[in-house]
């Protein structure tokens, strides 16, 4: 089956500083991956569409400077959490989209900022 | 925004019966998809019903959809300590480069031994 992996699979960081979280497909190549973000027992949130070779679509709400996407190759997309902030804790999901409706989700990144 | 209502919110059942849970949205939809998540961990997909299907099966696994009411209905069969998890519903309202979904905000499940 497709896997998508992440990583880190948990960061701890200080209040200020940058963290890049990475999203891989492993064995396919996808043009379009999704990131998510996810609160305690809550749904995940559709934060942005990663679009290889082009300019991530932001949900509304969603600071794009504050969260940076860069999806350089058809199996890597990046997403920079920049001047990190305690609101800014939480449980982070990737996605990756292999055929038209079904997303292979990675195992999640756990961010602590303190 | 969320589409997706899931009820039960939460469910707590024995070994062995079956679980039902629900799904209600509010727009037109392409399909509607069932996921599954094992406590911090990431999302595994379950099964994906198109709007213009009914029913769909998988193993212990049924989906139905009911496009005049909005609403999907997942049914476990002879439930397992193993598939004590949180289940969501997501709905997908487009095709093509476009297409995204968006999550319900689950139902946490759990399974008696």
């Amino acid at each position: 089956g497709a896997v998508v992996s992440q990583h880190p699979s948990r960061v701890i960081c200080k209040s200020g500083t940058s963290v890049k979280i990475e999203c891989r497909s492993l064995d396919f190549q996808a043009t379009t991956m999704f990131w998510y973000r996810q609160f305690p027992k809550q749904s995940l949130m559709l934060m942005a569409t990663s679009n290889e070779g082009s300019k991530a679509t932001y949900e509304q709400g969603v600071e794009k400077d504050k969260f940076l996407i860069n999806h350089a190759s058809l199996t890597l997309s990046t997403l920079t959490v920049t001047s990190a902030h305690p609101e800014d804790s939480s449980f982070y999901i990737c996605s990756a989209r292999l055929w038209v409706e079904t997303q292979y989700f990675g195992p999640g990144t756990r961010l602590l900022v303190l | 925004s969320q589409q997706g209502e899931e009820d039960p919110q939460a469910l707590s059942i024995q070994e062995g019966e079956n679980a039902t849970m629900n799904c209600s949205y509010k727009t037109s939809i392409n399909n509607l998809q069932w996921y599954r998540q094992n406590s911090g961990r990431g999302l595994v997909h379950l099964i994906l019903i198109r709007s213009n299907e009914r029913e769909k099966h998988s193993g212990r696994l049924r989906v139905t959809l009911d496009t005049s009411k909005k609403s999907s209905s997942l049914l476990i069969t002879a439930s397992r300590a193993a598939d004590t998890a949180s289940y969501f519903c997501a709905t997908g309202n487009d095709t093509g480069a476009n297409s995204k979904l968006t999550f319900g905000k689950g139902i946490t499940l759990s399974v008696r031994p």
